[in-house]
């Protein structure tokens, strides 16, 4: 199956700092990324969905000034925590479909990035 | 609203069979996934279902009743490694998905 691949997997940081974390597909070319939050024993949260070449459409209640995404080029989106605060600490998760396999497609999921602000 | 619900929680003994329900109300409907998360981890595929029916691979088995909007994941001859939350989702009209908040599956020896 397709591949995505998310870095960095831990990152620690200050509060009042921003952390940028990386999503790639490896071996097809993403058109649109997913990016999920998941706090401990709660469900996947949309965040965002990242379109190659244009904004993001972000989910009600998601404050698109504080989670920057930027998604350049087919294989690359990027979510830049801007200003993190001990409550935006979580468990995020980028994830994309394979474009061949349309709408309907499962989704395939980054190893997610576990966001630590002390 | 749309809606998604599944057990918390579920305990089962290794070798035996579990099932885990999960019932669904969406605007529109394109079909169904189960996805399989370990601790720590990002979800796994499991099984997709968008006609009414039983699809079966290997240990695992899903089901999906649209006039329901009900569907269950079947998980035969459990082994340990099986331990994981199981969440399911739904796709909506916009081919959105609306997650479940998991299944917590605890396997005994």
């Amino acid at each position: 199956g397709a591949v995505v691949s998310q870095h960095p997997s831990w990152v620690i940081c200050k509060s009042g700092t921003s952390v940028k974390i990386e999503c790639r597909s490896l071996d097809f070319q993403a058109t649109t990324m997913f990016w999920y939050r998941q706090f401990p024993k709660q469900s996947l949260m949309l965040m965002a969905t990242s379109n190659e070449g244009s904004k993001a459409t972000y989910e009600q209640g998601v404050e698109k000034d504080k989670f920057l995404i930027n998604h350049a080029s087919l294989t690359l989106s990027t979510l830049t925590v801007t200003s993190a605060h001990p409550e935006d600490s979580s468990f995020y998760i980028c994830s994309a479909r394979d474009p061949l396999a349309g709408e309907t497609g499962e989704l395939f999921f980054g190893e997610g990035s576990r966001l630590t602000v002390l | 609203g749309q809606n998604i619900d599944q057990p918390t929680e579920m305990t089962a003994t290794e070798g035996a069979i579990v099932q885990i329900n999960c019932t669904y109300q969406t605007s529109g409907f394109n079909g169904l996934f189960w996805y399989q998360q370990h601790a720590g981890e990002a979800p796994t595929f499991l099984s997709y279902n968008v006609l009414d029916g039983l699809e079966e691979k290997g240990r695992f088995s899903s089901f999906l009743s649209r006039s329901k909007g009900y569907s269950y994941l079947l998980l035969k001859e459990l082994q340990m490694k099986d331990s994981a939350s199981y969440l399911c989702a739904a796709s909506d009209s916009n081919y959105q998905l609306i997650w479940g908040a998991g299944t917590k599956l605890i396997i005994k020896p």
